[in-house]
């Protein structure tokens, strides 16, 4: 496997379900993202780990839980989740350095739906 | 603050017409970087070119070309003879030091007609 990875594809849940889904990169990077895009939305930022810390958590909803086990995975945790949550979830990473200057290699997605 | 803005929500053209997208930016920064990605319908975005503040000059890739001008805040970027495979949504971003943080545009969906 190469570049970054994302399972499941897809994925239908309840409202009162639990799920996860995972991220793995294979880039050696040390830095991961999880991004929310909404139909007619920008790519909305949600959390960012750099060397396995938390960084970064744009005021996002307690019913998503990230988990950083390592600088190759990472997980993105759902539970009690409401339809407006629907949207296609990316995950990225990237080399972290002082400049800000290395891009970010982005997964496929996972297209969540929230019936 | 940052900000990217890409004012073109969708742009339709038939295949060979030369086409740019726009891409306007606002920091406060003197160091900082501007990227270009394709993400086409299967999702995934495509990295497509890097810029850093310092360097004005332009790029030119295949049918690909990159505008940078500092003096009106704009990176666009232009799709020379366009092909159906070009269409895609296109968003232009926008880092600054912050671990890498990305200011991402709207997007601009291109659609290309054969």
């Amino acid at each position: 496997e190469t570049g970054v990875t994302q399972t499941p594809r897809h994925l239908v849940m309840g409202m009162t379900n639990k799920k996860s889904l995972k991220c793995e990169q294979h880039l050696g990077h040390n830095a991961m993202y999880w991004y929310k895009q909404s139909a007619k939305k920008p790519l909305e930022l949600m959390f960012v780990y750099s060397l396995e810390e938390r960084v970064e958590n744009n005021s996002v909803p307690s019913r998503f839980s990230p988990e950083c086990p390592n600088s190759s995975h990472l997980f993105l945790h759902l539970h009690t989740l409401q339809p407006e949550d629907s949207a296609l979830y990316l995950c990225a990473s990237s080399q972290t350095g002082t400049s800000g200057s290395n891009e970010q290699f982005f997964g496929p997605g996972t297209r969540l739906t929230v019936l | 603050a940052q900000k990217v803005t890409q004012a073109q929500t969708e742009i339709s053209v038939v295949e060979k017409e030369d086409v740019t997208l726009d891409c306007v930016y606002e920091t406060r920064d003197t160091t900082y970087y501007l990227f270009w990605y394709k993400q086409p319908p299967s999702g995934e975005l495509v990295f497509l070119i890097r810029r850093n503040s310092f360097d004005e000059q332009n790029e030119i890739s295949g049918r690909y070309s990159w505008n940078f001008q500092k003096s009106t805040s704009s990176f666009n970027f232009t799709i020379t003879a366009s092909q159906v495979v070009d269409s895609a949504v296109y968003f232009c971003a926008l880092s600054v030091y912050n671990f890498n943080k990305f200011y991402f545009g709207s997007g601009t969906k291109l659609n290309v007609k054969p």
